[in-house]
C-alpha cells in the first residue's frame, strides 16, 4: 500500500511568486491535512480537507490556500511568497475527518529567495 | 497555537543505553502519537495510543498513555545508531486537529 506522496520534493521560488504543492493520500484515506515545519515554530497546522471541503484552518494568512479533489488528492497554494515562507510543507492523511491516526508524506522543501 | 511540552529537548547517549522522553499538555487528550523524523524526511509514525494507561510496544520502543491523559512517555531500549533523529509527540482532543511537541533530538554515540 503506497504511502502519502508529495510533489515536488524540493523547489526554489523568488519572493512575490506563487507556488502549488501536491499531495496524494494513502489509498482509501479521505482526509488530508497540511502542516508547515520550520526550526523556530515546529509543526504548525495549516488546514484540513475532507470530502473536498475545508474542515479546519490554522492561524495562517489568506495567502495560504488549498483544495481537495474528488479522488482525495489535495493541493496547497501559497501566493505572494515571502522569505519567511521557506519551510518544509508536510501533508498528512487519515481515513476520516480529524482521524485519530495520521500518516505523513516526505514533505516538500520550499526555499524562497 | 497550542503546543505540547516535550523533554528533554536533546540528549546524547551511548549506544546500548536506554532512552526515556516525555510529553506533557495542559489539555486532556484522547489520542497520543509518537513520530520519528530523520533529516530531510517526513515524520514516521512509531506508536499510536488511544486509551489512558495504555502501554504499547513496537520492537525496542515502548510508549505509554498517561493516566491523567495529559502526558505520554516514550522509551527506547538498547539504543543503536539508527535511532538518531528527532522524536515528536502529538496529541489530539476529541475531534480536533493534532498538536505537536517541539521534538526531542536524540544523538547516539558509538
Amino acid at each position: 500500500k503506497a504511502g502519502v506522496t508529495q510533489t515536488p520534493r524540493y523547489l526554489i521560488k523568488t519572493r512575490g511568486q506563487q507556488v502549488t504543492l501536491s499531495c496524494s493520500p494513502i489509498s482509501g484515506h479521505r482526509s488530508v491535512s497540511w502542516y508547515q515545519q520550520t526550526p523556530g515554530q515546529g509543526l504548525q497546522f495549516l488546514f484540513e480537507y475532507f470530502s473536498e471541503t475545508q474542515r479546519n484552518k490554522g492561524n495562517f494568512p489568506g495567502r495560504f490556500s488549498g483544495r481537495q479533489f474528488s479522488n482525495s488528492r489535495s493541493e496547497m497554494n501559497v501566493s505572494t511568497l515571502e522569505l519567511g515562507d521557506s519551510a518544509l510543507y508536510l501533508c498528512a492523511s487519515s481515513l476520516t475527518a480529524s482521524g485519530n491516526t495520521i500518516y505523513f508524506g516526505e514533505g516538500s522543501w520550499l526555499t524562497v529567495v | 497555537g497550542q503546543q505540547l511540552n516535550q523533554s528533554p529537548q536533546s540528549m546524547f547517549i551511548q549506544e546500548g543505553e536506554d532512552v526515556s522522553m516525555n510529553c506533557t499538555s495542559s489539555s486532556i487528550f484522547n489520542t497520543w502519537l509518537w513520530y520519528k523524523q530523520d533529516p530531510g524526511e517526513g515524520p514516521v509514525l512509531l506508536i499510536a495510543l488511544y486509551k489512558a494507561g495504555e502501554l504499547t510496544s513496537n520492537g525496542r520502543l515502548t510508549a505509554q498513555f498517561g493516566i491523567t491523559r495529559k502526558d505520554s512517555f516514550l522509551n527506547i531500549s538498547a539504543s543503536i545508531p539508527s535511532d538518531v533523529g528527532i522524536y515528536f509527540c502529538a496529541g489530539q482532543e476529541n475531534g480536533q486537529n493534532f498538536v505537536f511537541g517541539p521534538g526531542t533530538r536524540l544523538s547516539v554515540l558509538p
